[in-house]
């Protein structure tokens, strides 16, 4: 079975500085892995996405992940982060074989952004 | 615009009184889910979609009901509502679901009393 795991349920950080929201997976092979990101009142937007290949993926509004097999890790970064970056973010992961086409959410990360 | 259209927004409504949450889209998507989300749970899914006539259970079935008739749409059905299922429900699409991820309704804000 597959699972993952999102450590931080609230991150903080100011206006400007870097971010990582960290996300590990627990699954038999290379998952396909997932970041969504929920801004207040609106449903979830894909920020990126991992198959295989390039272990560092670029992902829309300046993400960006890095998949670790070792530590079977996925963690999102920015180098800068807006106010408007405030949000919940969502790691997913999803099984590539024997039909598990089901999807797996981890419980989210809140980003608070300070001024 | 390419989107998955969810109605009701908001919905309140009484124990045991049957509604019908839809869901429509428009990118000729094959995969289509529905899910939950719960504070402190994430999302969890409810029903899923492969395609036309052909539905499964996800995690968290229970109290539900799903059709699939046609392409675009993939209805969300509570026979008989009860307050633990007062939620926040999610509908999304894929192509073909294995590697494309989601896109996502914009929620649809459940109270049963």
């Amino acid at each position: 079975a597959q699972s993952v795991t999102q450590p931080d349920i609230h991150i903080t950080v100011s206006e400007g500085a870097s971010l990582e929201l960290r996300c590990n997976y627990s699954y038999g092979a290379t998952p396909y892995l997932f970041w969504y990101v929920q801004s207040p009142g609106q449903g979830l937007q894909l920020l990126l996405k991992y198959f295989s290949g390039d272990t560092l993926v670029q992902g829309i509004k300046g993400f960006e992940a890095e998949f670790k097999r070792s530590q079977s890790s996925f963690n999102l970064r920015k180098p800068s982060v807006h106010w408007s970056d405030a949000a919940e973010y969502f790691c997913a992961v999803q099984g590539v074989s024997g039909g598990s086409y089901i999807p797996t959410f981890g419980r989210g990360t809140s980003l608070i952004v300070h001024p | 615009e390419a989107q998955v259209t969810q109605n009701p927004r908001y919905l309140i409504t009484v124990t045991g009184k049957k509604l019908t949450v839809t869901c429509s889209q428009n990118m000729n998507h094959e995969y289509m889910s529905w899910y939950r989300q719960d504070p402190g749970l994430g999302l969890r899914q409810i029903y899923y979609s492969m395609n036309v006539e052909v539905t499964d259970k996800g995690d968290v079935p229970e109290g539900y009901k799903v059709s699939r008739k046609e392409k675009r749409n993939f209805p969300l059905i509570l026979e008989s509502p009860s307050p633990n299922q007062t939620s926040l429900y999610f509908c999304a699409s894929s192509l073909r679901g294995i590697s494309y991820g989601y896109t996502f309704g914009s929620g649809t804000r459940l109270t049963v009393v």
